[in-house]
């Protein structure tokens, strides 16, 4: 298995335009998580999808971001307008189960972004 | 709310020995580590789960104390492979989520 696929690896842009960032998860897996991690605020969990459903949005951090997931292979978050302290690496992974129980997480490369 | 990771960072000297804990304010289910090395992305160690349940396929064991909501991860003869920055994921028994530690950074040296 290929693991999990994000796109772009980094992404460079100015503050107000739109980002999107993509993520591909592992064949047969049912949950799907967005992170973000900075060395301020570490790795934190901002939404999660189960059998593409957005379960949990809590960590979301403004209406300026939104996550969909519209089939079982693909997944996008979207930042607009987006502003510097946006600027993080962000993770998408994916576990056949729910992770706080039992099963692994698998982590995507992640995306660099960098917002001027 | 975040587990709580010690010490921040450690270094150590091949074939030394170091133990990284973590703790929580919550109940826990599982206990997950990863390993994150600069500019990659986290790598999973181990899971360590409520009644005794221990998987990870790493020549690096872990422990669980559900009564204290305590993990430690055990680093035994380090190699230099053992370098990076070592995050605890708590799972809660009354929420699924993981919640990351802060991390704790090993520097192994020849």
């Amino acid at each position: 298995d290929a693991g999990v696929i994000q796109s772009p690896r980094h992404e460079v842009t100015e503050m107000g335009q739109e980002v999107t960032l993509r993520c591909k998860p592992i064949s047969g897996h049912d949950y799907l998580f967005w992170y973000r991690q900075t060395m301020m605020r570490g790795l934190e969990l901002l939404i999660y999808f189960n059998n593409n459903v957005p379960i949990d949005d809590s960590g979301m951090p403004e209406d300026r971001f939104s996550a969909k997931m519209p089939n079982a292979s693909f997944s996008t978050l979207k930042i607009q307008p987006s502003e510097p302290r946006d600027s993080a690496v962000y993770f998408c992974a994916s576990s056949a189960g729910l992770a706080g129980l039992t099963d692994t997480q698998y982590f995507g490369p992640g995306t660099r972004l960098t917002v001027l | 709310q975040q587990p709580v990771q010690s010490p921040q960072a450690v270094i150590l000297r091949e074939g030394e020995d170091a133990v990284i804990n973590c703790s929580s304010s919550k109940a826990l289910y599982s206990v997950h580590w990863y390993r994150q090395k600069h500019g990659e992305a986290p790598v999973f160690l181990m899971i360590l789960l409520k009644g005794g349940e221990q998987k990870g396929h790493e020549k690096i064991s872990a422990s669980f104390n559900e009564k204290k909501q305590q993990s430690s991860l055990y680093l035994t003869a380090s190699q230099l492979s053992y370098s990076g920055t070592y995050f605890c994921g708590t799972g809660a028994t009354n929420d699924y989520k993981l919640s990351f530690g802060a991390g704790t950074t090993v520097t192994v040296r020849a």
